[in-house]
C-alpha cells in the first residue's frame, strides 16, 4: 500500500510558533499533496508537490519532499487560532489507475 | 466557480428507508469521487467516476449505490443502510483521475443511520 502515514497524530501549539507534520508513504509516488479539514467539513487543498519537486511555499506554508526516504514535511509558520484543523497528506501513485490514498492525519491544536 | 455542493448537510434515516445523497460541481471536471469518513480517521474512496462512467468500485457494499447522470453531478443511493454506515460522505471532484493534481471536497452530508 502507498498509504501515507502522518507523525505525529496530534499536535498542540501556541499561537505564533511553527508547526511542523511528517508524512511518510510506502512505494514511489507521482505527487504528494496537502489538505487541511475543519472539524466535519470537507477537505481544502493545500499545496502539491510533484516527485521530482524537493520544496515548496504557498504563503506561511513550506512542504518539503524527500523521495529517497519517502517522507514529506508541512511546515506551518506563525500559526494562529484558524489553523486548527486535521492534516491530511494524500499520495498519488505513477501508474494511471492509482488512486489518491490519505494517510491518517495530524490533528492540530493551536493554543491561544 | 471552484465550489463543489452536497445536499443534504444532515441526514438520518432508518434501516429500511431509501434516501440520495447528491453533489454538483461545474468547473468542468470529467473525475467526481464518493469518499466515506468516520470520526478522527482519514477520507476512505468508494466509488470513482470518470468521465460519467464508473471506474473505480473499492468493493463497496451494494445498499450504496452510485450514479453519475451527467457531467456535473453525482448521486449516491442509499438503501437498507446498517448504524455503522453512519459517517460523513464526501464528495469531490478534479479534472481527470490521473496526475491532475487536486481534488476538490464538496462540505459533506453528516448520515445518521438509526
Amino acid at each position: 500500500s502507498q498509504q501515507g502515514e502522518e507523525d505525529p497524530q496530534a499536535l498542540s501549539i501556541q499561537e505564533g510558533e511553527n508547526a511542523t507534520m511528517n508524512c511518510s508513504y510506502k512505494t514511489s509516488i507521482n505527487n504528494l499533496q496537502w489538505y487541511r479539514q475543519n472539524s466535519g467539513r470537507g477537505l481544502v487543498h493545500l499545496i502539491l508537490i510533484r516527485s521530482n519537486e524537493r520544496e515548496k511555499h504557498s504563503g506561511r506554508l513550506r512542504v518539503t519532499l524527500d523521495t529517497s526516504k519517502k517522507s514529506s514535511s508541512l511546515l506551518i509558520t506563525a500559526s494562529r487560532a484558524a489553523d486548527t484543523a486535521s492534516y491530511f497528506c494524500a499520495t498519488e501513485g505513477l501508474n494511471r489507475d492509482d488512486k489518491i490514498i490519505f494517510g491518517k492525519g495530524t490533528r492540530l491544536h493551536i493554543l491561544p | 466557480d471552484t465550489e463543489v455542493t452536497q445536499t443534504p448537510k444532515h441526514l438520518v434515516m432508518g434501516m429500511t428507508n431509501k434516501k440520495s445523497l447528491k453533489c454538483e460541481q461545474h468547473m468542468g471536471h470529467r473525475a467526481m469521487y464518493w469518499y466515506k469518513q468516520k470520526a478522527k480517521k482519514p477520507p476512505e474512496l468508494m466509488f470513482v467516476y470518470s468521465y460519467e462512467k464508473l471506474s473505480i468500485n473499492e468493493s463497496v457494499p451494494s445498499r450504496f449505490s452510485p450514479e453519475c447522470p451527467n457531467s456535473s453531478l453525482l448521486n449516491l443511493h442509499l438503501h437498507a443502510l446498517q448504524p455503522e454506515d453512519s459517517a460523513l460522505y464526501l464528495c469531490a471532484s478534479s479534472q481527470g483521475t490521473h496526475s491532475t493534481g487536486t481534488q476538490y471536497f464538496g462540505p459533506g452530508t453528516r448520515l445518521t443511520v438509526l
